[in-house]
């Protein structure tokens, strides 16, 4: 089926520095997801982004948290500056349609020092 | 908020042995949510297993099999018969808007070991 890809797989980085996550999503989809999931916690859902908007954040969404997608490119998440409790896998998810069934990428994980 | 609660941990089963996880959910922006199992096999992404939108009813797929139970607001999920492929961590979701996957809920995945 239609694969969605993330990359890195695993970052290591220390506390206060910036990092960026990227996505490769499906090539026909409009909508895009980032999802966190905490060892041992279930995965929740941080921010949704089409037409190069948010369009629904979460109370996980921090405001050290932002999303772009430039020019059709990567579908990244930002975090700047990361603190400890930001060490987790995050989960991109892409769709064709809005409320159509998502497509997850493999995650990467994220490890704050 | 909505909640879904799910077997914990790890799940050892011997090939050819039935399986089931159990999961129970609470919604409560609505009373009939949507519900769904996710699977991801090592190193891939969460793939959708099954999925039913309409209480009582059953959804299938792969051998899997999982009912919408309103009474008990649980949707557990079994298989007669597992095989080493079947390897993997399961979620149960769901989501309160009617017949679309946005909102996902998850719960906090039961990985399944399969032993020869």
């Amino acid at each position: 089926g239609p694969k969605v890809l993330q990359i890195p797989s695993h970052q290591i980085i220390d506390m206060g520095q910036m990092v960026t996550l990227n996505c490769d999503p499906v090539s026909n989809h409009l909508y895009f997801y980032w999802y966190k999931q905490i060892l041992g916690q279930q995965m929740e859902f941080l921010v949704n982004f089409y037409n190069g908007k948010v369009m629904e954040k979460s109370k996980l969404f921090k405001d050290q948290f932002s999303v772009e997608r430039p020019d059709g490119s990567y579908f990244t998440l930002k975090i700047q500056p990361t603190a400890l409790e930001d060490s987790a896998v995050y989960f991109c998810a892409s769709a064709k349609d809005w409320g159509d069934e998502q497509y997850f990428g493999p995650g990467t994980r994220l490890t704050v020092l | 908020g909505d909640s879904v609660t799910q077997t914990e941990g790890q799940v050892t089963v011997s090939e050819s042995k039935s399986l089931i996880i159990n999961c129970t959910y609470s919604a409560t922006s609505i009373a009939y949510p949507n519900l769904f199992w996710y699977v991801r096999y090592p190193g891939e992404g969460l793939q959708l297993l099954l999925k039913v939108i309409t209480a009582g009813q059953k959804g299938s797929s792969r051998g899997f099999e999982a009912t919408y139970n309103k009474e008990t607001t649980s949707f557990h999920l079994q298989k007669a018969s597992v095989q080493e492929s079947d390897s993997a961590v399961y979620y149960c979701a769901l989501s309160p808007l009617s017949g679309s996957f946005n909102k996902l809920t998850f719960g906090a995945g039961t990985r399944l070991a399969v032993c020869p």
